[in-house]
């Protein structure tokens, strides 16, 4: 079954202190990864899509890695204005169009 | 330049009824595609809607339609409302059924009591 999911659930930081978050997948022909941030009450941010092993995409404090089994979201000195829960979707072949997501992380960067 | 615009923000229904949620995509976006997001839970693909048809559809029963307006503007109807109904409902829209990006709504918020 194809699937999505995310680690951890939660996940709480020091203002300045690096992490990452995982997405791991296991779909039939990955389409493209796709990263998003949503803040409580609002619908999903656009941040990246990734379509190949081996590609990154960096925005802000923000970088966004892809293997053939899971994509990580690193986050480079984290402020309180990144707290948020961070989603990972996937497109796969015989998907059609539609994005599946996993259940997100729940960031919060405390000063 | 506006976002994609939802309406209403919220709204409560009993079980049993039947309500219309409304959507406007971004300036420019032809597409538009319809997700239920659960407490806590990722959003869940309802439908697409690409030149007034339904492109593709999700795991949903068919209580779930919709519709698309000349005007690229969309309707998403739930008849028959269960408690399990109740989630934040997003709108996201699209320049083309395969685009890379999406621009979501805030959603409407469905309370089903």
């Amino acid at each position: 079954e194809d699937q999505v999911t995310q680690s951890p659930e939660a996940l709480r930081l020091q203002e300045g202190e690096s992490s990452s978050l995982n997405c791991s997948y296991t779909v039939s022909g990955l389409r493209g990864l796709f990263w998003y941030r949503q803040d409580p009450g609002k619908g999903p941010e656009f941040l990246f899509t990734l379509y190949s092993a081996g590609e990154e995409k960096e925005k802000e404090r923000l970088k966004a890695t892809l293997t053939k089994k899971e994509s990580f979201l690193h986050i480079t000195a984290p402020k309180p204005e990144d707290s948020a829960t961070y989603l990972c979707a996937v497109r796969f072949t015989g998907g059609g169009n539609k994005l599946t997501f996993g259940t997100g992380t729940q960031l919060k960067v405390e000063l | 330049d506006a976002g994609v615009t939802q309406s209403p923000t919220h709204l409560i229904k009993t079980r049993g009824q039947q309500v219309t949620l409304r959507c406007s995509p971004k300036s420019g976006h032809d597409t538009v595609s319809w997700y239920q997001q659960a407490l806590g839970q990722g959003p869940q693909f309802i439908f697409q809607y690409y030149e007034e048809e339904e492109r593709q559809r999700g795991n949903f029963p068919d209580r779930f339609s919709g519709h698309q307006f000349p005007n690229y503007s969309s309707e998403l109807n739930v008849n028959a409302l269960l408690l399990g109904d109740s989630a934040l409902y997003l709108c996201a829209s699209s320049l083309g059924h395969s685009a890379e990006r999406y621009t979501f709504g805030s959603g409407t918020r469905l309370t089903v009591v």
